[in-house]
C-alpha cells in the first residue's frame, strides 16, 4: 500500500511557464513533507520542505503548498528552466517516526526550451 | 555543504558473494540511512541508524545487514548476493528532525 503517491510519472512544460508537481498521501499522521530533485547518475538533492503547521513555504522559484484536508501537496516552479529537468520525489514523515521518510515513485519533469 | 560519499559508483558482483557498500558523511549527523531505488518504486528504506551501533529495520531489510561502528560511517552488507538485489543503492544522513542528504549512489549489478 503506497502511503505517498505521485500519480503523474512525467510532465512536460515550456521554459518560462509554471511547473506543478503533485503528491497525495494517505497517512494522516504525516506532519513533515519534503521535495527532492534527482538528476541521472546523482543522488537526490533536497529542495524544499514544509511542516503541517503551515500551508505554504517558498524558496526562490520553488513553492510548496500543503492541503491537509485533501492530503495533498504540490510543488510549483516558476519560471521553469531547462536545468529543472529532472525526476522529482515527494517524501513524508511522521513525528513519531521522524527518522523514516516515505517516498513517492517520482515524476519526471522535462522543461522544453 | 553536507558531503555524503559512497565508496563505489558502479559495482559488479556474482550471485552468492558477500558485498559491502560503504558510506561516509562529514557533517556529524546522528542519523544515517540506506535505500534502494528501482524504476517505478521510488526510494525504499532498507535500514537506518540513529546512533553508533544502533540500527533499525526499514521497509525491505530481508537479505541485508548493516554496521555502524563510527558515527560518520554506515555500511550496508549483502550477506549472499542475489540477482534481485541488482539496483541503485543510496545512502543518506541527517540531523535529528532535519532533511536527509544523499550520496550519489552505487549502481550494483549481481550476475
Amino acid at each position: 500500500d503506497q502511503q505517498v503517491k505521485q500519480n503523474s510519472p512525467s510532465l512536460s512544460v515550456q521554459e518560462g511557464r509554471i511547473s506543478i508537481l503533485n503528491c497525495d498521501y494517505t497517512n494522516s499522521m504525516f506532519d513533515y513533507f519534503l521535495w527532492y530533485k534527482k538528476y541521472p547518475a546523482e543522488g537526490p538533492t533536497f529542495l524544499i520542505s514544509i511542516s503541517s503547521i503551515k500551508d505554504k513555504n517558498e524558496d526562490g522559484r520553488f513553492t510548496v503548498f500543503l492541503n491537509k484536508s485533501a492530503k495533498h501537496l504540490s510543488l510549483h516552479i516558476v519560471p521553469s528552466q531547462p536545468g529543472d529537468s529532472a525526476v522529482y520525489f515527494c517524501a513524508a514523515s511522521a513525528m513519531d517516526s521522524s527518522y523514516k521518510l516515505i517516498f513517492g515513485s517520482g515524476t519526471r519533469l522535462l522543461v522544453r526550451p | 555543504d553536507v558531503k555524503v560519499t559512497q565508496s563505489s559508483r558502479y559495482l559488479v558482483k556474482r550471485t552468492g558473494e558477500k558485498v559491502f557498500l560503504e558510506c561516509v558523511q562529514d557533517m556529524d549527523h546522528e542519523n544515517m540511512f540506506w535505500y534502494r531505488q528501482d524504476p517505478g518504486l521510488g526510494l525504499r528504506l532498507i535500514y537506518f541508524s540513529y546512533d553508533v551501533k544502533m540500527k533499525e529495520k526499514g521497509d525491505i531489510p530481508e537479505g541485508y545487514s548493516v554496521s555502524r561502528e563510527k558515527k560518520e560511517r554506515f555500511s550496508l552488507i549483502l550477506e549472499s548476493a542475489s540477482t534481485n538485489q541488482t539496483s541503485m543503492y543510496l545512502c543518506a544522513s541527517s540531523q535529528i528532525g532535519g532533511p536527509q542528504h544523499f550520496g550519489d549512489g552505487t549502481r550494483l549489478s549481481i550476475l
